[in-house]
């Protein structure tokens, strides 16, 4: 079956620390990977989406990155953590035209 | 991507239908009506989708007006587990369109 892994589930940083965000699907091969980004009370906005190895399209500038070494594995980062990017990362896939499937998602909080 | 114009919160009491309106008059032609809804600290849950016709599936049926400019989503029988933000999402097909997210209707299913 298929099903997407997304870690950690909490994540507690200090401002200016470095950020890594691992995704990995199994059960489906060369997904469409995306990740998203959910503000305290406000909507899901997309940062980065992913096609293919190596392959990354950002969607807002931002002080965080995106790189798919591998095609079932999408990492976001940072190498300067802000306040601002406190929030809840969920990593989706898709194959097909419908039915993106998110992962549970990481929270977090940037002390 | 076509915009959708959604009631920001609703109220339904458990055991009845809850029908979610969702407007979408730009809608193109080649574009799928999508619902999607995110429990609170989860990723969110694909629905349903659908182009012209109607559609219903095991969680909920999608009803999509002639002129394709709006669509409702019923929860035939809500229950309390229903409590979630509801988005209505109006996207292209093929796995490579991205899904934005709106503000959605928070639906409060009450006892």
């Amino acid at each position: 079956s298929q099903t997407i892994h997304q870690w950690p589930a909490t994540l507690v940083q200090p401002v200016g620390s470095p950020l890594s965000l691992e995704c990995t699907v199994e059960g489906t091969s060369n997904p469409n990977l995306y990740w998203y980004r959910q503000a305290a009370g406000r909507g899901l906005q997309l940062l980065f989406y992913s096609v293919g190895i190596g392959q990354i399209s950002s969607e807002v500038p931002q002080n965080l990155s995106a790189s798919r070494p591998q095609d079932r594995q999408f990492i976001l980062s940072s190498k300067k953590l802000l306040l601002s990017d406190s929030g809840f990362y969920l990593c989706a896939w898709s194959v097909v035209t419908y039915g993106y499937t998110f992962g549970s998602g990481t929270r977090l909080t940037v002390v | 991507d076509a915009k959708t114009t959604q009631p920001p919160s609703m109220d339904c009491a458990e055991g009845r239908a809850a029908n979610l309106p969702c407007n979408h008059s730009t809608i193109s032609g080649n574009e799928y009506v999508y619902w999607y809804r995110q429990i609170h600290s989860q990723g969110p849950q694909y629905i349903i989708h659908g182009l012209k016709n109607n559609e219903t599936n095991e969680m909920a049926s999608l009803i999509i007006t002639e002129d394709r400019k709006s669509s409702t989503l019923i929860l035939p029988h809500a229950t309390l587990r229903d409590t979630a933000v509801y988005y209505c999402i109006v996207r292209r097909g093929g796995a490579t369109n991205k899904l934005i997210f709106g503000t959605g209707t928070l639906l409060a299913v009450q006892p």
